[in-house]
């Protein structure tokens, strides 16, 4: 199993502005993904992050809302842009190959 | 399509009493894998186990047990001698193989809330 760290574990934001969450995995991985978390609800694919390619964008999410970046093999970053009250969530991040998947602790963030 | 569902949003018990919390899936694919996750209430994600689509092989660890049917699409998790600390949201999720995205399909989610 893959041991997965979050930084900032949560965050208090103000409409408007921008915040970027780190990912870290103790080893290399192919693919990382990034999910979301609404209030209540269960959990959504944002995309897929690819080491040295541009990450994969499900439906409903785009590159200019939630810009990601894979620098290498075992980090990445998800930035929400011009936060809304709707983008109050926990995001996590998920690593895996088929048939395993793990997730990280999760970063919780309230934007007001 | 794929789709998972979770038909019981709530389920409270008392401490020891058994619970099953069901799980429905769909795809047409004949190649998959299916998970259970805990949510506790700090968030993170606990993964409980994945099940593939080959392997109906029913599976016991503990006081948790899986019965996995795919004449029934059904994927079921049983606690049995439940506890406090089993209070949590459950998902159960659907991995298609093979699959270039990794992509997890979760369903709504099951509170269990056990009362001691």
């Amino acid at each position: 199993s893959a041991v997965i760290s979050q930084k900032p574990s949560r965050d208090i934001c103000q409409r408007g502005t921008s915040l970027t969450i780190q990912c870290q995995v103790d080893s290399q991985v192919t693919m990382m993904f990034w999910y979301r978390q609404q209030p209540g609800q269960s959990l959504t694919l944002i995309a897929t992050a690819n080491q040295g390619s541009e990450a994969t964008y499900e439906s409903g999410f785009v590159i200019d809302k939630f810009p990601i970046s894979r620098p290498n093999l075992t980090f990445s970053t998800l930035t929400v842009s011009n936060m809304s009250p709707e983008d109050s969530s926990i995001y996590l991040c998920s690593v895996g190959s088929t048939g395993e998947q793990y997730f990280g602790p999760g970063t919780r963030l309230t934007v007001t | 399509a794929q789709k998972v569902t979770q038909a019981q949003t709530e389920i409270s018990v008392v401490e020891k009493e058994d619970v099953t919390l069901d799980c429905v899936y769909e795809t047409r694919d004949t190649t998959y894998y299916l998970f259970w996750y805990k949510q506790p209430p700090s968030g993170e994600l606990v993964f409980l186990i994945r099940r593939n689509s080959f392997d109906e092989q029913n599976e016991i660890s503990g006081r948790y047990s899986w019965n996995f049917q795919k004449s029934t699409s059904s994927f079921n998790f049983t606690i049995t001698a439940s506890q406090v600390v089993d209070s949590a949201v459950y998902f159960c999720a659907l991995h298609l193989r093979p699959s270039n995205t990794g992509k997890l399909i979760f369903g709504q989610g099951t509170t269990l809330q056990v009362k001691p």
